[in-house]
């Protein structure tokens, strides 16, 4: 029972480079989000997706593009790295939840976390 | 625009004793979902309880419920009975639209809980 699968758990990049993160999840989820977590500032959102094929910004998008490809994959990738993107990076899924279905249903799933330095 | 603010950085709290972390939202939609998740220090987010808009009572799970103040746009969450467990951060969270196409699903910015023995 793997839920939402993120990879690499930790990585260091250095000012420029590209890397791409990959979230993966076998619950059939329509919903996909990637989020940033920094000290003090919560959990930010960066860009979301509600179905395969379509992705949306979120509230700090810049320096970061995404793919949904696949219903059950949401890939975000850093085209140049900056030392402002060092973060810890969370993908998460949910269902489509409808006012009538079963509310335990609204829940977020989450990724373990990916560290990011970039130095 | 969409918007949950959290007022509490820190709290501290002696074991078996209660507990309210505040949470307040502000959104223009009639129909909305809001959620506390808890991240201990190992950094997962585990889901704790949930509320709907349209929901007339408030939600309970075990030791945690949510006092739902739809004209206030607050949803506190109460502990009861701390446990030296519950330390961790938490974070009220919401989702506009309910099941419409602009389904963000945004975050505040926490509160760090520590209960005390």
């Amino acid at each position: 029972n793997a839920g939402v699968t993120q990879t690499p758990k930790f990585r260091v990049l250095k000012t420029g480079q590209s890397m791409t993160l990959l979230c993966a999840q076998d619950m059939n989820h329509e919903y996909m989000y990637w989020y940033r977590q920094d000290p003090g500032m919560g959990l930010r959102l960066i860009h979301y997706s509600v179905g395969e094929g379509t992705t949306a910004k979120g509230e700090v998008p810049d320096g970061y593009n995404v793919s949904r490809l696949k219903k059950q994959n949401f890939l975000l990738g850093l085209e140049s790295a900056a030392p402002s993107q060092t973060s810890v990076y969370f993908c998460a899924s949910s269902y489509w939840a409808l006012r009538d279905i079963d509310p335990r249903n609204a829940e977020a799933f989450f990724g373990q976390g990916t560290r990011l330095t970039v130095v | 625009a969409q918007k949950i603010t959290q007022t509490q950085p820190g709290m501290f709290v002696q074991e078996k004793e209660a507990v309210t972390l505040d949470c307040t939202y502000d959104t223009s939609d009639q129909s909305y979902g809001l959620f506390w998740y808890k991240q201990p220090s190992s950094g997962e987010m585990i889901f704790l309880i949930y509320q709907g808009s349209y929901d007339e009572q408030n939600a309970t799970e075990g030791r945690y419920s949510l006092n739902f103040q739809k004209a206030r746009k607050s949803a506190n969450l109460v502990i009861s009975a701390s446990q030296l467990g519950d330390s961790a951060m938490y974070f009220c969270a919401m989702r506009e639209s309910y099941g419409g196409a602009t389904n963000k699903l945004i975050f505040g910015t926490g509160t760090l809980l520590a209960v005390q023995p």
